[in-house]
């Protein structure tokens, strides 16, 4: 079956514009998760939305952040106001059940470069 | 604070040869520990997950052990291949239950 989809996979812009980001999870995972990775550094995590509950957004790095998904489908990160130190590779990963410590799938990435 | 370090150098080694990456965590009790692959360009891939009351854990010709008195985990790849090289990445529980990752060590396999 499909993996995880995230679109664009490549994005460039301006700083001070805003850009948004689209993940498609696996059909069926409840749960869905942000990160963002700097070039040569890992996994930083960001956001964390679990079926209908509240999303966790503790690891969202200002209020130029935020992120939506409806239901258990389709999650867009929106980064406003973006600056050079917002480019970096955006991954998502989908995972089927309510723990973390199930495995998670990721997609490819948007990799985001800031002019 | 909590850590969580592997290697940043490459390691480098011939093919054929068994390949040790290490994680080592501070300040952190978890409950498990996963292993994920990570090529140039493409998402982790998941590879294997040990939990705190298992000492070892194989699938084909990887091996991870998890000592929680070292707050250690080792990753081995028997007879490496240059198919094996990439940036692998540990991931641990942190206490709010999320997975923490550390920064990856690049293996390189040289045939």
């Amino acid at each position: 079956g499909a993996g995880v989809s995230q679109s664009p996979s490549n994005k460039v812009t301006e700083k001070g514009k805003d850009v948004e980001l689209r993940c498609d999870p696996i059909s069926g995972h409840t749960a869905l998760y942000w990160y963002r990775q700097r070039l040569g550094q890992g996994l930083e995590f960001l956001i964390y939305f679990q079926g209908n509950s509240a999303p966790d957004k503790s690891g969202l790095p200002s209020d130029r952040f935020s992120a939506e998904r409806t239901g258990e489908s389709v999650s867009t990160l929106t980064i406003q106001r973006t600056q050079q130190e917002d480019s970096a590779v955006y991954l998502c990963a989908s995972s089927p059940g309510q723990g973390h410590n199930q495995p998670q799938h990721f997609g490819d990435g948007t990799r985001l470069s800031i002019l | 604070s909590q850590k969580i370090e592997q290697n940043s150098e490459a390691l480098n080694i011939q093919e054929g040869k068994t390949a040790t990456l290490t994680c080592n965590y501070t300040n952190y009790s978890p409950a498990y520990l996963q292993w994920y692959r990570q090529d140039p360009g493409r998402g982790p891939v998941f590879l294997l997950l040990i939990r705190e009351n298992e000492k070892e854990k194989r699938k084909e010709r990887l091996k991870v052990t998890f000592d929680t008195t070292l707050k250690q985990s080792l990753f081995h790849i028997t007879a490496s291949q240059p198919a094996d090289s990439a940036t692998y990445l540990c991931a641990l529980n942190n206490a709010g239950n999320m997975l923490t990752f550390g920064g990856g060590t690049r293996l390189m396999v040289k045939p």
